[in-house]
């Protein structure tokens, strides 16, 4: 079945450590974006990217980072430079081409910071 | 500036008691409007994209409406199982982002 996969489900980190969400997809989606959701809030862009080698920044992108070296993957780490990394991590993809423009969502990656 | 606003923030209803939820948008060139329902600790699930002034869309006991400045979304004789956080979203003609609103939380009660 095609969709989008993030893992981990749940990660723990220490304060001043780097970590790495994964997210791939196999939809053939060119267009990926990542989001962070706070209890209460809506959906805060964090990084987009329409093409392989790509990307943009969103609405808060400060102590994030990503890379898009394949199609399918659009793996995320947060720095240890983001002073509030505790939130729900939601990964996305589009098919720019298409006319109903719908972005489809993993299922989130809950990271919480010890 | 590009902005979308849900109200109300949180509803509670008893079974079988319809309502509807709003989402205002304010964006330059709509290509889409498209609503989402999100369970807890879940990704968002599509629901309806709504391209023009006047479009509505039905699914089970949802309905979703759209005009130039808002759309509705129609909950008819709600089940507890419609409990869930729902997220209204447009999508600009001129390039690929997204803005999301904040979501309606429902609760269902039997």
């Amino acid at each position: 079945d095609g969709g989008i996969t993030q893992s981990p489900k749940y990660l723990f980190r220490k304060e001043g450590q780097n970590v790495t969400l994964s997210c791939e997809q196999n939809l053939n989606h060119d267009a990926m974006y990542w989001y962070r959701q706070d209890p209460g809030q809506g959906l805060r862009l964090i990084y987009y990217s329409q093409i392989v080698n790509d990307f943009q920044k969103g609405d808060i992108a400060e102590g994030y980072s990503v890379s898009r070296e394949k199609k399918e993957s659009f793996p995320l780490t947060v720095t240890s430079a983001q002073k509030n990394p505790t939130a729900f991590y939601l990964c996305a993809s589009t098919n720019v081409g298409a006319r109903t423009g719908e972005l489809f969502f993993g299922e989130g990656s809950r990271l919480t910071v010890l | 500036e590009d902005q979308v606003t849900q109200s109300p923030e949180a509803l509670r209803l008893q079974e079988g008691e319809s309502s509807s939820l709003n989402c205002s948008y304010t964006v330059s060139g709509l290509r889409g409007l498209f609503w989402y329902r999100q369970d807890p600790g879940k990704g968002p699930e599509f629901l309806f994209t709504l391209y023009s002034a006047g479009e509505e869309k039905e699914k089970e006991r949802l309905k979703a409406t759209l005009t130039k400045k808002e759309s509705f979304l129609h909950i008819t004789a709600p089940k507890p199982e419609d409990s869930a956080t729902y997220l209204c979203a447009v999508l600009r003609k001129d390039f690929n982002k997204f803005y999301f609103g904040s979501g309606t939380k429902l609760n269902v009660k039997p």
